[in-house]
């Protein structure tokens, strides 16, 4: 079965810094290409990142572009998303999600809440 | 990358048809054949109903149907159940693969 799951958000300050987290199992991680995909609570999805499967090119909307670093550890079977200066519209519910032509399985989401 | 366009909301009684819409650019929608949807429900992920414009996963019942005509890609959802009242959004590749854009969402109510 496939699992994927979303850990270290929390409440940050703006300005600051925060690394979330996303374990995968029950498929070849190291196969796919993955994403990171966010949505203000009560708003719509937002796509963010993508990253292929050996992590040699990687993409990223807009808004994040500069502030953001997509990354993966394919020994450890985990995705990974660096956000520094993070600013008050970052807050939002993070996915991550494996690639297989679109964003297939998902996530529960992690939130991250950028706020003084 | 603007967002792809839906409308806000769709209704329909249970049994009945609704469509809903997907609106891009010749630039996303148009230009690929990689169109997908997802179903949300209050509080949980999304899930995968159509993807490459028509095609089913595993598991999600055939009253699910999707199509594209030039730019617009809709979702179908005919015999309405009360359980699939949720949030639905379109998504699509973009610029030559290396981006991906989500519609905005419809809610759907099934009355």
């Amino acid at each position: 079965e496939v699992q994927l799951v979303e850990s270290g958000g929390g409440l940050v300050q703006p300005g600051g810094s925060l690394r979330v987290s996303c374990a995968a199992s029950g498929f070849t991680f190291s196969s796919y290409w993955m994403h990171w995909v966010r949505q203000v609570p009560g708003k719509g999805l937002v796509w963010v990142s993508r990253i292929n499967s050996d992590g040699s090119s990687t993409s990223y909307a807009d808004s994040v572009k500069g502030r953001f670093t997509i990354s993966r550890d394919n020994a450890k079977n985990t995705l990974y998303l660096q956000m520094n200066s993070l600013r008050a519209e970052d807050t939002a519910v993070y996915y991550c999600a494996r690639d297989k032509w679109t964003p297939d399985y998902w996530g529960q989401g992690t939130l991250v809440t950028v706020s003084s | 990358q603007s967002a792809l366009t839906q409308p806000r909301s769709v209704s329909g009684s249970p049994g009945q048809s609704v469509t809903i819409s997907c609106t891009g650019t010749s630039s996303d929608v148009g230009g690929y054949n990689y169109v997908s949807w997802y179903q949300q429900h209050p509080g949980k992920a999304p899930k995968l109903m159509i993807y490459e414009v028509s095609k089913r996963p595993s598991g999600v019942p055939d009253r699910f149907s999707g199509s594209k005509s030039g730019n617009t890609a809709s979702l179908t959802i005919s015999g309405l159940q009360a359980e699939d009242e949720a949030d639905y959004y379109c998504c699509s590749y973009a610029a030559s693969y290396t981006k991906v854009v989500f519609g905005g969402g419809t809610k759907l109510t099934v009355l």
